[in-house]
């Protein structure tokens, strides 16, 4: 069975620093591009960023990008999030999500963490 | 980026009736050299992650019950729900995968009438 845990969310002050895991298992996860989604309680998802399965291309929301910085460890199956200078619209549930496109990025999220909440405050 | 709308934001369905899900893409999700829309629909209930539904407009994801279909091509897109069952309340939302970055529309809200 196939499953991502998501890990690393908390409270932190405006202009601070977070760094989010997603381990996955039951997956060969470097056949897998990986994303990040948030939402905030009560709305819609938003799409943060995304990486290809061997790690070589990187993409990223403009509302994030220059902020945050996605990476991941294909030897111990897990991607990162690192989340810097956070803003106070930042606080959402932060979700990872496989996407089953092999050394491509534009396919559709089949799997879905539960997710890891974060929390900016002033 | 391309914008999805989904209509309505929320309805209201007997139990055993038809539900109907619009998503329209503000350009086209179609990709002419494999005719593929790329495009997905996911479920999402109260407390929980969104679940994939449909993938390429029309696929079901293994597991998910046949009541649920897709149909549509290039900036025009359905879900239905044949004969609305109480687990079906949701938050439904379509999603192209076309073109970084990746978007979701609204959402829609479906309830039991």
């Amino acid at each position: 069975e196939v499953q991502l845990v998501e890990s690393g969310g908390g409270l932190v002050q405006t202009g601070g620093s977070l760094r989010l895991s997603c381990a996955a298992s039951g997956i060969t996860f470097n056949n897998y591009a990986m994303s990040w989604v948030r939402q905030v309680p009560g709305k819609g998802l938003e799409w943060v960023s995304g990486i290809s399965g061997r790690g070589e291309i990187r993409y990223y929301a403009d509302s994030v990008r220059g902020r945050f910085t996605i990476s991941r460890d294909n030897s111990k199956n897990t991607l990162f999030l690192q989340m810097d200078n956070l803003r106070a619209e930042d606080t959402a549930l932060y979700y990872c999500a496989s996407q089953p496109g092999g050394t491509g990025f534009l396919y559709y999220m089949d799997v879905w963490g539960k997710g890891t909440t974060v929390t900016v405050s002033s | 980026d391309i914008v999805m709308t989904q209509s309505p934001d929320s309805l209201a369905v007997s139990l055993g009736e038809r539900a109907t899900v619009n998503c329209k893409s503000s350009q086209s999700v179609l990709y002419s050299s494999s005719n593929k829309n790329y495009l997905a629909w996911f479920q999402q209930k109260p407390g929980q992650p969104p679940k994939l539904l449909i993938y390429w407009a029309s696929t079901r994801e293994s597991g998910v019950p046949d009541r649920f279909s897709g149909s549509g091509s290039a900036t025009d897109f359905t879900l239905t729900i044949t004969s609305l069952q109480a687990e079906d309340v949701a938050v439904y939302y379509c999603q192209q995968y076309y073109r970084t970055p990746p978007t979701f529309g609204q959402g829609t809200k479906v309830e039991i009438k």
